[in-house]
């Protein structure tokens, strides 16, 4: 079993739709959580982070953190065809190494 | 504020040689991770620096070392280079003193022949 696992995709969701990301982890210790965007060719881009059960919005993001579950979402409002690109989950115990899904590679069309 | 720096931005080296990466942490930064992500996966940690010391390292062989300076700036160094080691290399900085977000270089490019 992967640590950070993450549907490869891709997804496909029309502009101006809600895309929703799912992540699932199996360290309990696992405290903090991210998103990151990664266009081709470049480096991810953190967009949300979250630290505590709930809901976290920021903008057109709302990142969703469930630890009994061991669950981590995205949702993206009003996707635009910028939001195009794979968007990777990644957990942390605190201040150590991040543990990477494999990224979700989200389509948003016109 | 300039954020994550990484040079150089793309390197081609030959099977058995050597390569060094290097790194300067967004202003006010003082932990330095590193990252090999290989093409269609997510990165895959190396180590991590803090006060000059390799605090955690992750399941790669000891060709890899790296080193921190005062200015927290960072280097990574890869020995006998193999095939498999072509991959995008990333150096993410941590501002520590209990925030936990971790910033991304642009990445070098390492392409082994």
């Amino acid at each position: 079993q992967k640590e950070v696992e993450q549907n490869s995709g891709p997804l496909s969701v029309p502009e101006g739709a809600i895309a929703s990301l799912n992540c699932t982890y199996s360290d309990r210790g696992s405290q903090s959580f991210f998103w990151y965007r990664q266009y081709s060719g470049k480096s991810p881009e953190l967009i949300m982070f979250i630290y505590s059960n709930g809901d976290k919005e920021d903008g057109r993001f709302t990142a969703q953190l469930n630890k009994a579950s061991q669950y981590v979402s995205l949702l993206i409002r009003d996707s635009q065809p910028s939001d195009s690109a794979t968007y990777l989950c990644a957990a942390s115990r605190g201040a150590q190494k991040l543990v990477f899904g494999q990224g979700t590679r989200l389509t948003i069309n016109p | 504020d300039a954020g994550v720096t990484q040079s150089p931005t793309h390197l081609i080296k030959t099977r058995g040689q050597q390569v060094t990466l290097r790194c300067s942490p967004k202003s006010g930064h003082d932990t330095v991770s590193w990252y090999q992500q290989a093409l269609g996966q997510g990165p895959q940690f190396i180590f991590q620096y803090y006060e000059e010391e390799e605090r955690q390292r992750g399941n790669f062989p000891d060709r890899f070392s790296g080193h921190q300076f005062p200015n927290y700036s960072s280097e990574l160094n890869v020995n006998a280079l193999l095939l498999g080691d072509s991959a995008l290399y990333l150096c993410a900085s941590s501002p520590g003193t209990g925030r936990y977000e971790q910033y991304f270089g642009p990445g070098t490019r390492l392409t082994v022949t």
